[in-house]
């Protein structure tokens, strides 16, 4: 078990909602990714934080944003739902922003959208 | 788009065998990754090798790195039923991306 957490476990949501998906990093990270991964694939990286910016973003529409906050929680959230965005959503902490440091995964938030 | 094709996608092998997955990747790496995932929950990761290294060992696990031909293996000695899981191979680049592959799922009989 790693010290990140995420809430909620399991999300049902409609074609057009807005959702907030929450991490707590791990005690000592600064760094948080977030990560989509549909059913039978790999993670695809969404977007990272370091110190309350974005520090690097995937292939991902403007519909999908996020938050740092002091103290190195974070939130991602996805406006306008589509079916397509029904995928678990992983985040992951660090204690840094450069290549090379471990990534310490949450449990995840399943998102369904119908 | 996702970098890191695994190789093979499916692997079914007894306890006590040794299981090896392969993932080859497209463009230069500075490092590479592998993680387990368990029943689609969080990923953990297992091991980091990084591209002047070519082999790295952490007690059941060994893995190699091949940057000429741009691939890499794990190698899973004496497996456990507990192995059971999908194992992704992750590269990390320029930029703050890691991307990972589709991975490979690992059944060990009991």
């Amino acid at each position: 078990e790693t010290g990140v957490t995420q809430s909620p476990t399991h999300l049902i949501k409609t074609r057009g909602q807005q959702v907030t998906l929450r991490c707590s990093s791990q005690s000592g990270h600064n760094t948080v990714s977030w990560y989509q991964q549909a059913l039978g694939q790999g993670p695809q990286f969404i977007f990272q934080y370091y110190r309350e910016e974005e520090n690097g973003r995937g292939n991902f529409p403007p519909r999908f944003s996020g938050l740092q906050f002091p103290n190195y929680s974070s939130e991602l959230n996805v406006n306008a739902l589509e079916l397509d965005d029904s995928a678990l959503y992983l985040c992951a902490s660090s204690s840094g922003s450069g290549t090379g440091n471990e990534q310490f995964f949450g449990p995840g938030t399943r998102l369904t959208v119908l | 788009s996702q970098q890191g094709e695994e190789d093979p996608q499916a692997l079914s092998i007894q306890e006590g065998e040794n299981a090896t997955m392969n993932c080859s990747y497209k463009t230069s790496i500075n490092n590479l990754q592998w993680y387990r995932q368990n029943s689609g929950r969080g990923l953990v990761h297992l091991i980091l090798i990084r591209s002047n290294e070519r082999e790295k060992h952490s007690g059941r696990l060994r893995v190699t790195l091949d940057t000429s031909k741009k691939s890499s293996s794990l190698l899973i000695t004496a497996s456990r039923a507990a192995d059971t899981a999908s194992y992704f191979c992750a590269t990390e680049g320029g930029g703050f991306k890691t991307i990972f592959g589709a991975g490979t799922r690992l059944f060990v009989k009991a």
